[in-house]
């Protein structure tokens, strides 16, 4: 499967502090992207990474993708309470993406 | 800001019961998919639409489930008959196409099949 598996399945940090999370994915892609989901509504787009970027920022967010690994990670800094969230990657091959059952993140005021 | 609009919100129904979700993506997005996300888990692609064509409907149960997209805008998806085991949320996106355009998201249905 392409489904993407994310690491760790929950973390708990305080505010300021750096959030990272893995994921990993068995075949090749086109690209892999990254989802965040607010307590049981709707996911809203992060950032995406091409199968020949290695590393990609967006405000204070840091993805790093290693196509050899067949990983990523995303790093979150000086984090806030409203990144409290679930966070999704999704590898993606052709146009399909796959979800993994991603990390929940929570940020400790 | 332009959104993915879906209706209803939230929906409780009995078992053997027909259901219906209605989703209008964002104008101009030709792709429209729909997923099922379990309680814990990630979304899982239930069906993908090009304009009015269904291009991806390989998770789909399509004994109880039928999708449609007649106008090649908005979009419907049945369940009937329902059963306990389809209490999830159910996701509606929209993208302007290929492997490299984010997906847009509405907010969801959260069926509960009692």
């Amino acid at each position: 499967s392409q489904q993407g598996e994310e690491d760790p399945q929950a973390l708990s940090i305080q505010e300021g502090e750096n959030a990272t999370m893995n994921c990993s994915y068995k075949t090749s892609i086109n690209n892999l992207q990254w989802y965040r989901q607010n307590s049981g509504r709707g996911l809203v787009h992060l950032i995406l990474i091409r199968s020949n970027e290695r590393e990609k920022h967006s405000g204070r967010l840091r993805v790093t993708l290693d196509t050899s690994k067949k990983s990523s990670s995303l790093l979150i800094t000086a984090s806030r309470a409203a990144d409290t969230a679930s966070y999704f990657c999704a590898p993606v091959n052709d146009y399909k993406l796959s979800f993994g059952a991603g990390t929940t993140v929570t940020v400790r005021a | 800001e332009a959104e993915v609009a879906q209706s209803p919100r939230y929906k409780i129904t009995e078992k053997s019961q027909a259901v219906a979700f209605w989703c209008d993506p964002i104008s101009g997005h030709a792709t429209l998919y729909w997923y099922r996300q379990i309680l814990g888990q990630g979304p899982e692609l239930l069906v993908q639409f090009q304009d009015e064509s269904v291009v991806d409907d390989s998770q789909l149960p399509k004994d109880r489930f039928s999708a449609e997209r007649l106008k090649g805008v908005d979009s419907t998806l049945k369940i009937q008959p329902a059963e306990l085991g389809d209490s999830a949320m159910y996701l509606c996106a929209s993208s302007l196409g290929g492997s490299y355009n984010e997906q847009f998201f509405g907010p969801g249905t959260r069926l509960t099949v009692l």
